[in-house]
């Protein structure tokens, strides 16, 4: 089944301890990406990228740190965490580019406390 | 600040009416899509309309575009109570040399009542 997954679905940790939430996609699409929504704000796009060892920030970047490796996963690292980025966390894919139909995976609940 | 706003934020309606949103964004695009979101889950893609078409429909959906007025509007026609769910546009940014980003606009929240 072609799809998106995220690991983990739920986290709730501590300030300052770091912390990765993975992301790999079946589909062999070149374009990923990261989000993060909050009430009132919607969906804010974190980081991209369009083929494996190219990144770019979106437009929430601070914080956060990404690598592509590997065309399939996507992981999303957080150095330090803080209360400020506990958020819902989607990763997304899709063929080529940001204008394709993106496919999300299912969220990440993060608590920072 | 966002590419993407959508209107009405919420929208209440009885089973069997029509719902019509709206989406309006800043700058050229290649493509506008439509996804939607039950209720703290994964997006999921409705419909793509390029910036070249000005009317898609897929089902009971029906999209148009607007280059001129950078507007779009999604009409689900005979809503049912599982269309309850929040709606957004997306928009990516034409032309530009980044071709990368996209923007989500901060939704419209459905609910259709049985």
């Amino acid at each position: 089944e072609a799809q998106v997954t995220q690991n983990p679905r739920y986290l709730i940790t501590v300030t300052g301890k770091k912390l990765t939430v993975t992301c790999s996609q079946n589909m062999n699409h070149e374009y990923m990406s990261w989000y993060r929504q909050d009430p009132g704000l919607g969906l804010r796009q974190i980081y991209y990228s369009m083929n494996v060892e190219v990144t770019d920030k979106g437009d929430v970047p601070e914080g956060y740190k990404v690598s592509r490796k590997e065309k399939r996963n996507f992981p999303l690292i957080l150095e330090s965490p803080s209360p400020n980025q506990t958020s819902l966390y989607f990763c997304a894919s899709s063929y080529g580019l940001a204008a394709d139909t993106q496919y999300f995976g299912p969220g990440t609940r993060l608590t920072v406390l | 600040s966002q590419q993407g706003e959508e209107d009405p934020q919420a929208l209440s309606i009885q089973e069997g009416e029509n719902a019509t949103m709206n989406c309006s964004y800043k700058t050229s695009i290649n493509n506008l899509q439509w996804y939607r979101q039950n209720s703290g889950r994964g997006l999921v893609h409705l419909i793509l309309i390029r910036s070249n078409e000005r009317e898609k429909h897929s089902g009971r959906l029906r999209v148009t575009l607007d280059t001129s007025k950078k507007s779009s509007s999604l009409l689900i026609t005979a809503s049912r109570a599982a269309d309850t769910a929040s709606y957004f546009c997306a928009t990516d940014a034409r032309g530009s040399s980044n071709t990368g980003k996209l923007i989500f606009g901060q939704g419209t929240t459905l609910q259709v009542k049985p």
